[in-house]
């Protein structure tokens, strides 16, 4: 199972909105819809931020959301904020009980 | 509330083994998977595979089978993770996640646990 892939880095400055992608294949993204997206600041574990492509935990704010087209899932942050520099990794179910992360994406804030 | 919490960061020479534990407080234990996720220094997020806490069976990822074991203490509500001959490039965190009941995601993650491989 390869790794998802993702752009390495993605900047935005304060307010603006970000969208990071995600890409699979028809066996993992694209063949189900349990895409999930975390969200980890350096030294800190990962913390999930959307999950079945769209859904976001409690306290999560609605700045973040999350679809999905083909086998390319998305997600997409508005209003950035300070806070929302960190690494962000998406996760894919990827059928017979396995899964598979992407890659990362590194987002800055100006 | 929901918390997994890891064992200490540990230094193993190469060759010897490191078991890690995952203890989970504030839900029924055998009601949802434990996953582990590796990360090498400066790397992302990997899945090894993860552990049914109601059987105990055990789903390895391709590249984690052979020198890695996922157990479990069910009175103790704790998930291990063994690795033995350990290598250089088993150098990294290890993280234990929740899989929630019906659920394809890690909603709760262990703090981390750092294994770091050098004589």
């Amino acid at each position: 199972q390869s790794a998802l892939t993702q752009p390495r880095s993605v900047s935005g400055s304060p307010g603006q909105s970000v969208t990071l992608s995600c890409t699979g294949t028809n066996s993992d993204v694209g063949g189900y819809n349990y895409v999930s997206w975390y969200q980890q600041h350096p030294g800190r574990a990962p913390k999930l931020m959307i999950y079945d492509v769209d859904k976001r935990p409690s306290g999560v704010p609605n700045r973040f959301s999350g679809s999905k087209s083909g086998n390319t899932a998305s997600l997409t942050i508005s209003g950035l904020q300070a806070d929302d520099e960190a690494d962000f990794y998406c996760s894919s179910y990827a059928g017979s009980y396995f899964y598979v992360f992407g890659t990362g994406t590194k987002v800055t804030v100006l | 509330q929901v918390q997994l919490v890891q064992s200490g960061s540990e230094l193993k020479n190469p060759g010897a083994s490191v078991k890690v534990s995952c203890k989970a407080f504030g839900y029924t234990f055998s009601n949802s998977a434990i996953n582990w996720v590796r990360q090498a220094p400066g790397q992302g997020l990997e899945w090894m595979g993860w552990i049914n806490s109601n059987t105990g069976n055990p789903t390895y990822a391709q590249g984690f089978t052979g020198r890695f074991v996922f157990s479990l203490d069910t009175s103790v509500s704790t998930a291990y993770l063994q690795i033995s001959s350990l290598k250089a490039e088993d150098t990294a965190l290890y993280y234990c996640s929740r899989d929630p009941p019906s659920g394809w995601h890690f909603d709760y993650w262990g703090q981390g646990t750092l294994v770091t491989v050098s004589s």
